[in-house]
């Protein structure tokens, strides 16, 4: 079964410094991988995905990832965050073959707190 | 485009009662997903609808929890008698097709006192 881990629970950046947030993933074979914001009483928005091809994929508010196969990553970054950026992020994988490919596990998700 | 629409966005009801929350998704998508977010689980699948028919519904918690499709554009999880426990933020979710993006609507937050 695939899982997700993001190692960083709370991160707290000043605005204007640059962003790094983490996602490992266990899967064995080339997964979908996603990553998705969810501000305070809100649902969750797609940031940016990836399903195959070019491994630096650019995602919308100037976030982008990197699927690093050997590493088993997809980190999330942005050169200069806002502090519309607060909000809480979620990596997830998904099967890309078999019959269970509709399924996303998502991380327990990373809370950013942005310091003006 | 509307997104997902889910209502009502919040709910507080007493243990024992009946809630039935509501999902209407994208307009175009066959895949429909429930899922609910806990402190503890985090983001759980309860639910998986592809063409209106339930396809994996491994994730309901127990039989006190049901979830229909009667067509496309409509989906209901109800819970009977609802616990404490059960409260939460639930998430409907759409896809064009089963492995696609998903698209969450704002989620439904029910508290059971």
């Amino acid at each position: 079964a695939q899982s997700v881990t993001q190692p960083d629970i709370h991160i707290t950046v000043s605005e204007g410094a640059s962003l790094e947030l983490r996602c490992n993933y266990s899967y064995g074979a080339t997964p979908y991988l996603f990553w998705y914001v969810q501000s305070p009483g809100q649902g969750l928005q797609l940031l940016l995905k990836y399903f195959s091809g070019d491994t630096l994929v650019q995602g919308i508010k100037g976030f982008e990832a990197e699927f690093k196969r050997s590493q088993s990553s997809f980190n999330l970054r942005k050169p200069s965050v806002h502090w519309s950026d607060a909000a809480e992020y979620f990596c997830a994988v998904g099967k890309n073959s078999g019959g269970s490919n509709y399924k996303l596990t998502f991380g327990k998700g990373t809370l950013l707190t942005v310091n003006p | 485009d509307a997104g997902v629409i889910q209502s009502p966005r919040h709910e507080v009801t007493e243990m024992g009662q009946e809630v039935t929350l509501r999902c209407k998704p994208i307009s175009g998508h066959n895949s429909l997903f429930w899922y609910r977010q806990t402190m503890m689980r985090g983001l759980e699948l309860l639910i998986y609808f592809n063409n209106n028919v339930p396809i994996d519904d491994s994730g309901m918690p127990e039989d006190r929890f049901s979830a229909k499709m009667p067509n496309a554009s409509f989906s209901t999880l109800k819970i009977q008698p609802s616990e404490p426990r059960d409260s939460a933020v639930y998430f409907c979710a759409s896809s064009q097709d089963r492995k696609d993006t998903q698209y969450f609507g704002p989620g439904t937050r029910l508290t059971v006192l």
